[in-house]
């Protein structure tokens, strides 16, 4: 079974620019969690997508944007680059919230995005 | 205010041995779950251990044993017989209640575990 995938495993930007990160969940999994790895912050929570619709929010800007698709995959949008969205970004996915119990989240190996 | 506590910034253990790192949690909902992560430093985030707080027995998995004390609200993760490739940041998470909209884990700051021959 293919794990989350993230793409790209890198990306290079300016300040001022967008970027945009890619996540597909795990087959079968309809939730789908991105998440900022800051250098000395910890892990933070950015978004939460379920059934195509966003459930709930980190405290971030709203530069910070993103979107489910019907097949589950998400993308996550950083307009206006500042350097300190310079961080490792972390998606997961989990069975929704139909599924009974708690369900842990399994994580991709990220995206390193780098702001010059 | 929900909050994840790893006091320990960094451990080290001899291989084979045992280690215990250390997790305290604050909630005030009575229903939430406890997980355990390992980051390697190629960065994935690796789902070790689940802990819910209605189960009574404590949770393993292979090596990997969740010493939970509700009362203490502390979950602490135990790897028993450790390996080289146990060395990782490794942190405590959690997910509080059912409640639809408040899905995200809260993360503590991790702990730095380095195994040694």
């Amino acid at each position: 079974e293919a794990g989350v995938t993230q793409s790209p495993t890198h990306l290079i930007k300016t300040r001022g620019q967008q970027a945009t990160l890619r996540c597909s969940p795990i087959s079968g999994h309809t939730s789908v969690y991105w998440y900022q790895q800051a250098l000395g912050l910890g892990l933070q929570f950015l978004l939460w997508y379920d059934e195509g619709e966003e459930r709930n929010r980190g405290n971030f800007p709203p530069r910070f944007s993103g979107r489910q698709f019907p097949n589950y995959s998400s993308e996550l949008n950083v307009n206006a680059l500042e350097l300190e969205d310079s961080a490792l970004y972390l998606c997961a996915s989990s069975l929704g919230q139909g599924a009974m119990g708690n369900q842990p989240q399994h994580f991709g190996d990220g995206t390193r995005l780098s702001i010059l | 205010a929900q909050k994840i506590t790893q006091t320990q910034p960094g451990m080290f253990v001899q291989e084979k041995e045992a280690v215990t790192l250390d997790c305290t949690y604050d909630t005030s909902d009575q229903s939430y779950g406890l997980f355990w992560y390992k980051q390697p430093s190629s960065g994935e985030m690796i789902f070790l251990i689940y802990q819910g707080s209605y189960d009574e027995q404590n949770a393993t998995e292979g090596r990997y044993s969740l010493n939970f004390q509700k009362a203490r609200k502390s979950a602490n993760l135990v790897i028993s017989a450790s390996q080289l490739g146990d060395s990782a940041m490794y942190f405590c998470a959690m997910r509080e209640g059912k409640t639809y909209n408040t899905d995200k884990l809260i993360f503590g700051t991790g702990t730095r575990l380095q195994v040694f021959p």
